[in-house]
């Protein structure tokens, strides 16, 4: 694929419930990061990725949040006990190297409302 | 704590003209990088164009360019020949190189409207 891909588009789902989210970054980008945008906010960096491990978790706001990248390309982010706070934009986004290095390129983002 | 903020909530012009937005950052690293997105309805975050900090001169990409000014911790955006397509949330960001990796602090962004 040309750009980073997230899947789904749009989820909604029941406060308690479990959700994944997908991303599917440029082939060959080794550093992967998720970031969450809530309304009016810019986005706020929830975790990044260099391979298969998590670099850097410190962003993610609680146990309820974990992420994976089992084989360093497709990265779940997976919310256990969905809360309406957790309502926002989760974006994705991959880079060869460091951001400040090679840009980072998005994907078009999923958002989550929890109802 | 690293900060980034964008005192204009929103900002109009006219189609051909000139807008700046601006943006203000406070951060204790001597080495850092600079940013502005822009972010379509589409809800991608497109890099408009990057500054290092260690060079003095400003950025440029086409219509876009910079005013970076590092004593004062500014960084506005200068777009020229306003287009139609210009039109979008535009969000300045800084580099944080903390917990051995390296991310971006965004402010809570610009809303540019473009009017033919």
């Amino acid at each position: 694929g040309a750009g980073v891909s997230q899947t789904p588009s749009n989820k909604v789902t029941e406060k308690g419930k479990y959700v994944e989210l997908r991303c599917d970054p440029i082939s060959g980008h080794t550093a992967l990061y998720w970031y969450r945008q809530s309304l009016g906010q810019g986005p706020e960096f929830l975790i990044y990725f260099q391979g298969t491990g998590a670099a850097d978790d410190s962003g993610l706001p609680n146990d309820r949040f974990f992420a994976v990248r089992p084989e360093g390309s497709v990265s779940t982010l997976k919310i256990q006990r969905t809360e309406r706070g957790d309502s926002a934009v989760y974006l994705c986004a991959s880079s060869q190297g460091a951001s400040y290095n090679s840009p980072l390129h998005f994907g078009n983002g999923t958002r989550l409302t929890v109802t | 704590a690293q900060t980034v903020t964008q005192s204009q909530p929103e900002m109009s012009v006219q189609e051909a003209e000139t807008v700046t937005l601006s943006c203000t950052y406070d951060t204790s690293e001597s080495d850092y990088y600079l940013f502005w997105y822009k972010q379509p309805p589409s809800r991608q975050m497109i890099l408009v164009i990057r500054q290092e900090a260690y060079k003095q001169q400003n950025a440029t990409e086409n219509r876009f360019s910079v005013n970076f000014q590092k004593a004062a911790k500014s960084f506005s955006l200068k777009i020229s020949d306003s287009q139609l397509g210009d039109a979008a949330m535009y969000f300045c960001a800084c580099t944080l190189l903390q917990g051995g990796s390296e991310k971006l602090v965004f402010g809570k962004g610009t809303k540019l409207t473009v009017n033919p």
